[in-house]
């Protein structure tokens, strides 16, 4: 069963033209909730973490929220730069050091 | 500052061939990981070493191997290559000081299985 759910797969978008971005998590006692971007031909650039419902966190033109069952990518007024697949992730419950576990991403297209 | 360097960046195989793909990081930190990324089914952890001198599996550790060399380099063996291995791998690494350390990742070794 999936931990970490992305929706939607794949979402093209008219420059300035704002969205969201989903991600909802069915582990118990989430301890950090993580979103990346990844440019093709590149590793996951890390961009923010979430602890609790109710936080959220902004970089530029991206604001993520967090929820007891989701968290969201908020995209305001997007440039054709912002173009990449968005990747969410939790954080496994063995302390910290055994990784992250992370959804199948969202491919993002702004189109100019 | 490199961060975390992967070699090599692409690699042909063919069915049976052993090969080493090589990972260090200069920022000190305390894990290291190894992932896979394959269409349609995102990123997967291999193995981790959680600190020097540990190793530990993950999701999808068969046919793999790992060494933690030392504090900077973690190396992934593939001893017998299966067009299944076909893939991206992602080295990772992350000070994991406690909740909430985010993983650095390099840019990937491309691996191709005859």
């Amino acid at each position: 069963e999936d931990q970490v759910t992305q929706s939607p797969e794949a979402l093209r978008l008219q420059e300035g033209e704002s969205s969201s971005l989903n991600c909802s998590y069915t582990v118990s006692g989430l301890r950090g909730l993580f979103w990346y971007r990844q440019d093709p031909g590149k590793g996951p650039e890390f961009l923010f973490t979430l602890y609790s419902a109710g936080e959220e966190k902004e970089k530029e033109r991206l604001k993520a929220t967090l929820t007891k069952k989701e968290s969201f990518l908020h995209i305001t007024a997007p440039k054709p730069e912002d173009s990449a697949t968005y990747l969410c992730a939790v954080e496994n419950p063995g302390g910290g050091a055994d990784g992250l576990t992370f959804g199948k991403g969202t491919h993002l297209i702004i189109q100019p | 500052n490199a961060g975390v360097t992967q070699t090599p960046k692409f690699q042909v195989l063919k069915t049976g061939q052993s090969m080493t793909l090589q990972c260090a990081q200069d920022m000190n930190h305390n894990s290291m990981y190894w992932y896979r990324q394959d269409p349609g089914m995102g990123l997967r952890l291999i193995y981790y070493s959680a600190s020097e001198g540990t190793t530990d599996k993950g999701e999808v550790p068969n046919g793999y191997n790992v060494s933690r060399l030392n504090k900077r380099e973690f190396s992934l063996r593939l001893e017998s290559a299966a067009p299944s291995q076909t893939s991206v791998y992602f080295c990772a690494s992350s000070e994991a000081s406690g909740r909430g350390s985010p993983l650095h990742f390099g840019n990937g070794t491309r691996l191709t299985v005859t």
